[in-house]
């Protein structure tokens, strides 16, 4: 069955520091993978996806992920925090690689410190 | 993007009471839409496909009865919460599917006293 697993629940970096958030998979097929964002009382925002081809994406808002099979990984990373940033993110798996269905990881509280 | 919107954003209900959701994909059509529930601190977890003018899809664990889902027209799927008792209270997030890519609606917070 498939699977996501962020690593830490909470985050906190300083403004301008880099950010580095977590995520592994396990998947039986070829995987699409997806980073969200989601701000206080709303709904989830797509920051980045993975579906075929370079392994390093680059999404919205400075946000960036790459895709390591050998890891099964799909870390979050950005160069420099604002304080935009802070949000709850989430990674997740479209585990038959058809339709919308996702699966989510428990997602990470990201805090940025001025 | 393609806009989701999702009605009421909050409710408040008695225990026993019914509670209505609405899920609108504003400028496309969806024949799948997705509902999902969340509670504080958790992440999102998928109740059941709604696919348009035929049956929902639940997941496992989930009371079709308890969480009726009405998909009539393209663009518009509701989700009924029956019976509401205090356990019911939860995030609401609907998504629609277009081309396969998922939006999101804004999500309903459901207080069920």
């Amino acid at each position: 069955a498939q699977s996501v697993t962020q690593l830490g629940s909470h985050v906190s970096v300083s403004e301008g520091a880099l950010v580095l958030l977590r995520c592994n998979y396990s998947s039986s097929v070829p995987p699409y993978l997806f980073w969200y964002v989601q701000y206080p009382n709303q709904g989830l925002q797509l920051l980045l996806k993975y579906t075929t081809g370079a392994t390093l994406v680059k999404g919205i808002n400075g946000f960036e992920a790459e895709f390591k099979k050998s890891e099964t990984s799909f870390h979050l990373t950005k160069p420099s925090a604002h304080m935009s940033d802070a949000a709850e993110y989430f990674c997740a798996v479209k585990p038959d690689n058809q339709g919308g269905k996702l699966i989510f990881g428990q997602g990470t509280e990201l805090s940025v410190k001025p | 993007g393609a806009v989701v919107s999702q009605h009421p954003s909050w409710v408040i209900c008695k225990s026993g009471t019914s509670v209505k959701i609405e899920c609108r994909s504003l400028d496309f059509q969806a024949t799948t839409m997705f509902w999902y529930r969340q509670f504080p601190k958790q992440s999102l977890m998928l109740m059941a496909t709604s696919n348009e003018g035929s049956k929902a899809t639940y997941e496992q664990g989930v009371e079709k009865d308890k969480f009726l889902i009405n998909h009539a027209s393209l663009t518009l799927s509701t989700l009924t919460v029956t019976s509401a008792h205090p356990e019911d209270s939860s995030f609401y997030i609907c998504s629609a599917d277009e081309n396969e890519k998922l939006f999101f609606g804004s999500g309903t917070q459901l207080s069920v006293l």
